[in-house]
């Protein structure tokens, strides 16, 4: 079976411009988070989705929201990029909330 | 914000020793996490422990905790080469559907 796959690898934006990242969960899993991981610090939440429903909002402005589809795979909007928007962006699946959770390999986004 | 606190920050020991890690978190939990991640990239989960657990054990792992004192500790015995990584904690607290890590301790096993 196929892990959680995102999409793109790496991203280059600049300042003000918008970013959509997609996520695939492992098939059966129905909840999906995000995570931003800036370098040499440890994963922050961001959302959790489970059953198309959030269920979790870290401490993000509104400029991050997203969105799980009826297939369960998810997106991760960004509007008006800023510098310290740059971080790797990790999605994981589950089979719901509180259980073990499967990382893709992230998307490294770099905003000039 | 950071939930829970890896000690030590850094680690590097001899291939074949044991690593022994902590973490400290501040609320009550349901679950807490470890897991390992390589060169920045996927996290991979290493074992999942119960709030109404105190020990736990996944081949050469060894995971206790403590909620009286809010702390765990993962156990890594006969180290290798392989277990080169970052290793975090994650906490899943009581009546917040948050996964919150921790800051993370870097083992560096040396051949």
């Amino acid at each position: 079976d196929a892990g959680v796959t995102q999409s793109p690898t790496h991203l280059i934006k600049t300042r003000g411009q918008h970013v959509t990242l997609r996520c695939s969960p492992i098939s059966g899993h129905k909840s999906v988070s995000w995570y931003q991981q800036v370098l040499g610090q440890g994963p922050q939440f961001i959302f959790q989705y489970y059953e198309k429903e959030e269920r979790g909002r870290g401490n993000f402005p509104d400029r991050f929201s997203a969105r799980q589809f009826p297939n369960y795979s998810s997106e991760l909007n960004v509007n008006a990029l800023l510098l310290g928007d740059s971080a790797l962006y990790l999605c994981a699946s589950s089979w719901g909330p509180g259980n073990e959770q499967f990382f893709g390999p992230g998307t490294r986004l770099t905003v000039l | 914000s950071q939930q829970g606190e890896e000690d030590p920050q850094a680690l590097s020991i001899q291939e074949g020793e044991n690593a022994t890690m902590n973490c400290s978190y501040k609320t009550s939990i349901n679950n807490l996490q470890w897991y390992r991640q390589n060169s920045g990239r996927g996290l991979v989960h290493l074992i999942l422990i119960r709030s109404n657990e105190r020990e736990k054990h996944s081949g050469r792992l060894r995971v206790t905790l403590d909620t009286s004192k809010k702390s765990s500790s993962l156990l890594i015995t006969a180290s290798r080469a392989a277990d080169t990584a970052s290793y975090f904690c994650a906490t899943y607290p009581f009546g917040n559907e948050k996964l919150t890590f921790g800051t993370g301790t870097r083992l560096t096993i040396i051949p």
